[in-house]
């Protein structure tokens, strides 16, 4: 079945500065990959995800980027606010939602 | 706004208690998952339901069942619970068939096991 990998596990940055979290995964069949943010004391929420017929996607600060060769891709966080600092958590699917698979999760905090 | 709700934010029960976790939802979805979550684990599937009394066994299903008598609730269930079932369990509830589409989750059921 899928594996997904996803580093670092925890990642501080100053406001202001870029932050990249990095997953890989092992099915190539995996064709949909979503980005989660959890904040504190809430559930995950969807901020972004890119399908495989696509290698970047962006939406304001944020960007995905796809390797489908490389089997891994990538969440960049732009000009990084204090309001950025949570968990997140790339995933990867072949089936739709029932065969996500995530990864073990980024605790980002960004420091004024 | 609230789209997906489960009962209880914080839990305290007992070795070999019957544990029951309650996830509403408001959207008419007729799928329901339940997760949980443990550091360095990230988020894990239990159970899902795609369907009123319809139930698939997700990765971790042991030690755990569930119930879907209607259509907006989704309950997780611990038949008896034991000390490595403390963990943060997420219910969430996406549309069907529709791959790409945001799954709303719950805030959340903190469950200690003592």
């Amino acid at each position: 079945g899928e594996n997904v990998e996803q580093h670092p596990s925890t990642l501080s940055v100053q406001e202001g500065d870029s932050a990249v979290i990095k997953c890989t995964y092992s099915d190539s069949a995996s064709n949909y990959f979503p980005w989660y943010k959890q904040e504190l004391g809430k559930g995950p929420q969807l901020i972004i995800d890119i399908r495989s017929n696509v290698g970047e996607k962006k939406d304001q600060r944020i960007a995905v980027t796809l390797n489908k060769t490389a089997k891994h891709f990538s969440l960049h966080i732009t000009e990084t606010q204090p309001e950025d600092s949570a968990v997140y958590f790339c995933a990867a699917s072949s089936k739709g939602f029932q065969k996500l698979v995530f990864g073990t999760g980024t605790r980002l905090l960004v420091s004024p | 706004d609230v789209k997906v709700t489960q009962s209880s934010r914080y839990l305290v029960k007992r070795t070999g208690e019957k544990v029951f976790l309650e996830c509403v939802q408001d959207m008419d979805h007729e799928n329901m998952f339940w997760y949980r979550q443990d550091p360095g684990l990230g988020l894990r599937l239990i159970y899902f339901s795609y369907d009123v009394k319809m139930k698939e066994k997700g990765d971790i299903p042991e030690g755990y069942s569930v119930s879907r008598e209607k259509k907006e609730r989704f309950s997780l269930i611990l038949e008896s619970a034991s000390t490595n079932q403390t963990s943060m369990y997420l219910c969430a509830s996406p549309p069907a068939n529709k791959v790409g589409t945001e799954a709303f989750f719950g805030q959340g059921t903190r469950l200690t096991v003592v």
